[in-house]
């Protein structure tokens, strides 16, 4: 089945202690990107990748790293968590970056299901 | 302002009403538009795409945008319960999804 993978589903930690949430995704998909959920303030992007080694910041990229050593794989590493952090966090891919030339039917954002982080 | 508003609801309707959801944007460069549809505790998932000004349909749902007045909308006809769920509109310019932006989308809970 074609899916994107978070892990974990939920996660409570301590402002300080470094924590990483994977990604992995089964379909190939060169694009990938991390985004937060707030109440009021939508999905904003944090950092994505268009291809192994190639990463970049999005919108709110504070506080937070990624890395692209693998295909499949794009974790987010929080080094130093804070209570801001607390937050919705969705892992998502797509097989061309390009929401206009092959995205919509031919290539949506496939979304994970979610990690919801708390940082006390 | 935000570049993307959406009310964000609750919005309570009974099963087999006409439901309206709505969102406007400032940003005149947007050249494509879509409606996600997130279920509780679950990820977005692709509802409707659209490229141009104009109406698209996909059976029970219509998404129409209207570039002049910089304001896009889904309609869901014969509404079931199974469509409670928050919707998400998210348009972007040229160039990715690295420039997509989403709206905070709208609780919808249609009961029966």
């Amino acid at each position: 089945e074609a899916q994107v993978t978070q892990n974990p589903r939920y996660l409570i930690t301590v402002t300080g202690k470094k924590l990483t949430v994977t990604c992995s995704q089964n379909m190939n998909h060169e694009y990938m990107s991390w985004y937060r959920q707030d109440p009021g303030l939508g999905l904003r992007q944090i950092y994505y990748s268009m291809n192994v080694e190639v990463t970049d910041k999005g919108d709110v990229p504070e506080g937070y790293k990624v890395s692209r050593k693998e295909k499949r794989n794009f974790p987010l590493i929080l080094e130093s968590p804070s209570p801001n952090q607390t937050s919705l966090y969705f892992c998502a891919s797509s097989l061309s970056f390009d929401g206009r030339r092959g995205g919509g039917n031919n290539s949506p954002l496939h979304f994970g299901n979610g990690t919801r982080l708390t940082v006390t | 302002q935000k570049e993307v508003e959406q009310d964000p609801g609750p919005l309570s309707v009974p099963e087999g009403a006409i439901v309206s959801l709505n969102c406007t944007y400032s940003n005149s460069a947007f050249q494509y538009f879509m409606w996600y549809r997130q279920y509780s505790r679950k990820g977005p998932e692709l509802l409707m795409y659209t490229y141009s000004s104009g109406n698209k349909e996909d059976g029970r749902f219509t998404a129409q945008v209207d570039k002049s007045s910089k304001y896009i909308s889904l309609f869901i006809r014969d509404s079931q319960p199974s469509d409670s769920a928050t919707y998400l509109c998210a348009m972007g310019v040229s160039g990715g999804y690295n420039k997509l932006i989403f709206g905070a989308g709208t609780r919808l809970a249609v009961h029966p």
